[in-house]
């Protein structure tokens, strides 16, 4: 499986400002995907990212509020804008299994946990 | 829409003891499913996974069992341990995509 990280591992922010997590794996992928995980929450898939093109993102999640970039195969950058307390999550990167395998399987990254006061 | 969810929140478990979660999903199109461990502070780690033309698949201590016909899956774990403790989540695919759709998680905790 890959290593994944996240930076940063958790912040603070006060509302109506902008936060960039970025993701960072050990291998060339694909696909990497942005989840959000509310507080008790399961996760909710925001949007995928592949290289060279714009994320498609799922319904409910807007390319304004959620800019993603995906300048290489190994990184990529989620930024939560204009934010408010519902916000506050923890936000998850994943990437398709580098195996390559017929189904898709994903491994994540360790989240970066986002409080918005 | 469709989604996947799980029968019970919580599991209470006395160390040594065997587990068993359980996952209803409703998309009779999904063909993958995977489970999921996530502890305090972590991201979810991979577990196990098993595809629809299986119907039982063995790891180290923990066995997934798939029922295509009332749409159920369920996670076995022998002998839980302490560090068994954390949320357990399943998730579904559907052929071609590589979307996963999460059910809500089960939180087992295991008691010493």
């Amino acid at each position: 499986s890959a290593v994944i990280s996240q930076k940063p591992s958790r912040d603070i922010c006060q509302r109506g400002t902008s936060l960039t997590i970025q993701c960072q794996v050990d291998s060339q992928v694909t696909m990497m995907f942005w989840y959000r995980q509310q507080p008790g929450q399961s996760l909710t898939l925001i949007a995928t990212a592949n290289q060279g093109s714009e994320a498609t993102y799922e319904s409910g999640f807007v390319i304004d509020k959620f800019p993603i970039s995906r300048p290489n195969l190994t990184f990529s950058t989620l930024t939560v804008s204009n934010m408010s307390p519902e916000d506050s999550s923890i936000y998850l990167c994943s990437v398709e299994g580098v195996e390559r395998r017929s189904y898709n399987e994903q491994f994540f990254g360790p989240g970066t946990r986002l409080t918005v006061l | 829409g469709e989604s996947v969810g799980l029968h019970l929140p919580t599991l209470s478990v006395q160390e040594g003891d065997n587990s068993i979660i359980n996952c209803a999903y409703s998309n009779s199109a999904s063909d993958y499913f995977i489970w999921y461990k996530q502890e305090s502070g972590k991201g979810p780690q991979f577990i196990i996974d098993i595809r629809s033309n299986m119907d039982k698949r063995q790891g180290q201590r923990v066995t997934v069992l798939l029922n295509k016909t009332v749409k159920h899956l369920s996670l076995q774990i022998a002998a839980t341990q302490p560090g068994d403790s954390a949320v357990y989540f399943c998730a579904e695919t559907t052929p071609n995509d590589y979307k996963l759709s999460f059910g809500a998680g089960t939180t087992v905790t295991v008691r010493a």
